[in-house]
């Protein structure tokens, strides 16, 4: 069945960087698209980022555009978020997510997450 | 960025049916109509429930319904359970190339 196993959170300083990764099995990944999706404590979902089967393009949203980057290794089925510039409000569970076989439908398969906190 | 409002909570009791409302506030959509809806239980990982506006995967109740009219996409859930409380998330492409989510709606079964 499909998985996305989540790794590489953890606590860092206002400022510092983290790389998170997600590998992936049970699906044809280099055909998908994947998201990354976040949750801070007690709060609803944002969506952060979506790159293409074939890692172009990728889109953002405002909140995290010049200051992550998403990335995939379709040889080792991993998916990458490189988090930089870390801010207060980036602390959150960060999930990812396997893109819907209509790229426009968005997202169907999620991990269990990863929990990254950003202390000051 | 577009915006997605969803009403903080919404409340049945059981066997009722209840309906969700999820209404752009923003011309970002375009002609996309792209709407999807997540469930998520206390604690858990969200699930997807609806995709292309009223699709169901396989495997989701047929409790489960949507539908969109204008500017505003609703999810039905028929027969009210217990286990239906949890919070829910509507989703929808953009013409800018990203995506957005609602700011989610607790479902209370009384």
């Amino acid at each position: 069945q499909v998985q996305l196993v989540e790794s590489g959170g953890g606590v860092v300083q206002s400022g510092g960087s983290l790389r998170l990764s997600c590998v992936v099995s049970g699906f044809a990944f280099n055909y998908q698209s994947m998201h990354w999706v976040r949750q801070a404590p007690g709060k609803g979902l944002e969506w952060v980022a979506v790159i293409s089967p074939d890692g172009s393009p990728e889109f953002y949203a405002d909140s995290v555009k010049g200051r992550f980057a998403i990335s995939r290794d379709n040889s080792k089925y991993t998916l990458y978020l490189q988090l930089n510039n870390l801010r207060s409000q980036d602390t959150a569970v960060y999930y990812c997510v396997k893109g819907s076989n209509h790229y426009y439908y968005g997202m169907d398969v999620w991990g269990q997450g990863t929990t990254v906190t950003v202390s000051s | 960025q577009s915006a997605l409002t969803q009403p903080a909570s919404v409340s049945g009791s059981p066997r009722q049916s209840i309906t969700i409302s999820c209404t752009e506030t923003s011309s970002d959509l375009g002609d996309y109509n792209y709407f999807a809806w997540y469930q998520q239980h206390p604690g858990k990982v969200p699930e997807l429930l609806i995709f292309d506006v009223d699709k169901r995967p396989s495997g989701v109740s047929h409790r489960f319904s949507a539908s969109k009219s204008g500017n505003t996409a609703s999810l039905t859930i028929s027969g009210l359970q217990p286990e239906d409380e949890a919070h829910y998330y509507c989703s929808s492409y953009t013409d800018s190339g990203q995506w957005v989510f609602g700011g989610g709606t607790k479902v209370t079964v009384l």
